[in-house]
């Protein structure tokens, strides 16, 4: 029972390279979610997608796209990295009902330099 | 007003003691509300839930306050291994999918 997987766990780009953040759940939960996470910032909502086939905003999604490829996957792609967006990137996970709360990935530690 | 507030501490807590902190939410009609524990460098993952009429999971004790929209943790004989952030995170209401999160308090225990 893997939960909530993303890859790769650790990346270092340079300014203006693109990549693809990738994260799976196996739980059949409905909505997923990526975050983004700062030193004294707390956990900040880029994108989330509530079903297959939606995608909305977060609070911090500038710069990011993000493709809900089916329901067990949500892609996040960083089309010309800068320095800012050297951060921890997680995936989350919830079955969508009033009561739960979220599975959340391991991470992904991005620097851009 | 941000939707959730936590005091970030740090909390420095001798082992043994009892340490407790609160974190408050703006949206009174928020239905669901949980605490997190985050590890350093690590995920959040999730510590209990919150209902209305409070809840114990051994050590830990977790209420909720409508009136006053707060809920409150609680860790009794404090371990060692209790030291982490600990995350407020609430439902703002239902058919909203995106749960909101304090940015932590941050507990450290002393031997």
């Amino acid at each position: 029972n893997a939960g909530v997987t993303q890859t790769p766990k650790f990346q270092v780009l340079k300014t203006g390279q693109s990549m693809t953040l990738q994260c799976a759940q196996d739980m059949n939960h409905n909505s997923m979610y990526w975050y983004r996470q700062d030193p004294g910032m707390g956990l900040r909502l880029i994108y989330y997608s509530a079903s297959e086939g939606t995608t909305d905003k977060g609070e911090v999604p500038n710069g990011y796209n993000v493709s809900r490829l089916n329901k067990r996957e949500f892609s996040l792609r960083l089309e010309s990295a800068a320095p800012s967006q050297t951060s921890v990137y997680f995936c989350a996970s919830r079955i969508s009902l009033g009561d739960s709360g979220y599975t959340f990935g391991s991470g992904t530690r991005l620097t851009v330099v | 007003r941000k939707e959730v507030e936590q005091d970030p501490g740090p909390f420095n807590v001798p082992e043994g003691a009892t340490v407790a902190f609160n974190c408050t939410y703006s949206n009174s009609a928020s239905q669901s509300f949980f605490w997190y524990r985050q590890d350093c460098r690590k995920e959040p993952k999730l510590l209990m839930s919150v209902y209305s009429s409070g809840n114990e999971d051994g050590r830990f004790t977790a209420q909720l306050n409508r009136a006053s929209q707060y809920i409150s943790l609680l860790i009794r004989d404090s371990k060692l291994s209790d030291s982490a952030t600990y995350l407020c995170v609430v439902v703002p209401d239902y058919g909203n999918n995106r749960l909101a999160f304090g940015k932590g308090n941050q507990v450290v225990v002393i031997p």
